[in-house]
Order: C-alpha cells, then sequence, then structure tokens
C-alpha cells in the first residue's frame, strides 16, 4: 500500500527566513514521483516542484527545493526566503497509478 | 495559460439534485482523474479515465458517480442523487501522454449540498 504523511499540521516562519516542510512517504513500487501542491485560501491546487525516484539530484524550482532522502523514505520542502504570499496549505502527494495526499500543512508567514 | 478549466466554480445543490462537473482540456491529455477533497481534509482519488475509459476508480466512486467524455474533448463526472456528504472540492487532473514529471489541477468546483 502507498501512503503520504505530514506530520505537521500547522507551522509558522518569519518573512525572509527558510522553512521546512516534512513529508515522508511509503511504497514498495521502485518507481514513483513526488509532487509537492500549495493550496490558498482560494482553494485551487497549485503545483510547485516534482521528484522523481530515480532523479540523482534533489529537485528545485525557484524558492522551492525538494531535500529528497529515499533511503529514509522523505521528500521534505524547503521554502526559501519566505514571503507573506507564501502562507496556505502544502501538500505532499506521490504518484503511483493514482495520487495519495498527505493531510497537509498549513503554512503561516509572519511579517 | 492553465491545462484546463473546470465549470461551474461554485454550485450549490439540492440535497437528492443530480449536478454535472465539467473539465475542458486545452490539447493532447490522455489521463484523465478526478479527485474530491472535503472541507478541511485531504485530497483524495475518485476515478481515473483513459481512452474513454474508466481505467480504476475508488470505493467512494459508486454507483451514484459517473464519468463520461460526451463530446469527445469535455470531461464530466456526474453525482445521479446528491447527499450532503457530497459537499466538498472537486478537482479534475488531466495528463498529456509522456508527461509524467508535472501535474496541474484544474481550479476546482466547490460543491455544496443543502
Amino acid at each position: 500500500a502507498q501512503k503520504i504523511t505530514q506530520t505537521q499540521p500547522g507551522m509558522f516562519v518569519q518573512e525572509k527566513e527558510a522553512v521546512t516542510l516534512d513529508c515522508t512517504y511509503d511504497t514498495s513500487d521502485p518507481s514513483y514521483g513526488l509532487f509537492w501542491y500549495k493550496q490558498p485560501s482560494s482553494g485551487e491546487m497549485i503545483f510547485l516542484i516534482y521528484q522523481g525516484s530515480y532523479d540523482q539530484q534533489n529537485a528545485t524550482e525557484g524558492r522551492y527545493s525538494l531535500n529528497f532522502q529515499k533511503a529514509r523514505k522523505s521528500a521534505n520542502l524547503v521554502i526559501s526566503a519566505s514571503q507573506l504570499g507564501d502562507s496556505a496549505m502544502y501538500f505532499c502527494a506521490m504518484r503511483g497509478n493514482q495520487f495519495y495526499f498527505g493531510t497537509g500543512t498549513s503554512l503561516t508567514v509572519i511579517p | 495559460e492553465p491545462e484546463v478549466t473546470q465549470t461551474p466554480s461554485h454550485q450549490v445543490t439540492q440535497m437528492g439534485q443530480e449536478v454535472i462537473l465539467r473539465c475542458v482540456p486545452i490539447s493532447n491529455h490522455l489521463y484523465f482523474y478526478w479527485y474530491r477533497q472535503i472541507l478541511g481534509q485531504k485530497v483524495e482519488f475518485l476515478v481515473s479515465f483513459y481512452n474513454n475509459e474508466i481505467s480504476e476508480k475508488s470505493e467512494i466512486f459508486d454507483d451514484q458517480f459517473s464519468v463520461e467524455r460526451p463530446d469527445g474533448s469535455n470531461f464530466t463526472l456526474k453525482i445521479r442523487s446528491t447527499k450532503l456528504e457530497d459537499s466538498a472540492m472537486y478537482f479534475c487532473a488531466p495528463v498529456r501522454e509522456g508527461e509524467y514529471t508535472e501535474a496541474f489541477f484544474g481550479q476546482g468546483t466547490r460543491l455544496t449540498v443543502v
């Protein structure tokens, strides 16, 4: 069975600081993809970053980077230089034959 | 430019009524997924649609749900007789052929059953 775990229901970070959102996963598939999404209060699901299970390097997209530790089955999202607009729910997801989502982390950026 | 547009953005319906949610892709989408998110909860898989057929469905996707591609381009999710617990955000997520490194969701339809 595939499973995604996000253990931080809520996080706070000071504006301009970096923050790490945790994600661990469980799968027996040798090939899989890991995704992070941002969901603002408006409700849409915004794709942020992708990491393939065979990728040798950690994925980066602007201020977002994914700290992928395959042996530990973790795929933490790092947001650098936090902005007020980063305040939202963040979901980690894994793709097998469908998407499996974690329960999300609510991030609040403090001015 | 969004990969897909969902309509309506918000729908309020009475319990027992039928609703049809629509997903309009741009082009070249081979797979289509529908998900729902009950307020405050995680996103749950409903059904995947490939080549005009259901390829997989979850236990949530019971006989009250159906998916179609009525005109060869748009995708629809129909709920025949809505229940209060169907109130949720419904997302469609298309995947283009050969692309597995990105997965864009539509902006969602917020369904409220009263």
